[in-house]
């Protein structure tokens, strides 16, 4: 079955832990990217990821990495996280058309 | 920058038909899409566009006007499972990011 699996769905953690959130599909699709949604404000980028090695800011970056080492995954990284951070997140990737993104099934994070 | 702009929440009955607006600015064009989101779900593609004209699929349609920056999506037959938020959502190139609008809640009642 062809699908975005992102790890965990649910993260409760502290200011400051080092956390990494999970992407990966099984689709062969170059473009991946990261999305954050918060009320009222929609889906907002924070990183995209064009083919391996290749990626680039969004419109909300700051406080984020990402890498992409192997096609599949796409892993978001938060090194210090805080409480503004809290949100629900979603990876999703495309083929290289970009005719349709297919979503993971998102992170509830909260940072407390 | 790129910006899009679509009404917050629309109210319809089962069985009819509503009209989503889209209306978009960008710095380039490569195509509208739309995607449906239930409550805390995942969202999921309904449509996309790159031409004007309309494109159909099932219940759902999707327009696009290019030289007014504009587009819609048309539910018909309303049922109570499309209660949902949908976005529109524009990529300003061929490699570059997915833009989305704030979305549109839509309520369907018995």
């Amino acid at each position: 079955e062809a699908q975005v699996t992102q790890n965990p769905r649910y993260l409760i953690t502290v200011t400051g832990k080092k956390l990494t959130v999970t992407c990966s599909q099984n689709m062969n699709h170059e473009y991946m990217s990261w999305y954050r949604q918060d009320p009222g404000l929609g889906l907002r980028q924070i990183y995209y990821s064009m083919n391996v090695e290749v990626t680039d800011k969004g419109d909300v970056p700051e406080g984020y990495k990402v890498s992409r080492k192997e096609k599949r995954n796409f892993p978001l990284i938060l090194e210090s996280p805080s409480p503004n951070q809290t949100s629900l997140y979603f990876c999703a990737s495309s083929p290289q058309q970009h005719t349709e993104a297919f979503f993971g099934q998102g992170t509830r994070l909260t940072v407390v | 920058g790129q910006s899009l702009e679509q009404p917050s929440e629309v109210t319809a009955v089962e069985g009819a038909i509503v009209q989503i607006n889209c209306t978009y600015q960008t710095s380039g064009f490569y195509g509208l899409s739309w995607y449906q989101q239930h409550d805390g779900g995942a969202p999921t593609f309904l449509s996309y566009n790159a031409l004007d004209g309309l494109e159909e699929t099932g219940r759902f349609s999707s327009f696009l006007s290019r030289s007014d920056s504009y587009g819609y999506l048309l539910l018909q037959e309303l049922q109570m499972k499309d209660s949902a938020s949908y976005f529109c959502a524009v990529r300003d190139s061929g490699y570059s990011t997915l833009t989305f609008g704030k979305g549109t809640m839509l309520l369907v009642s018995p």
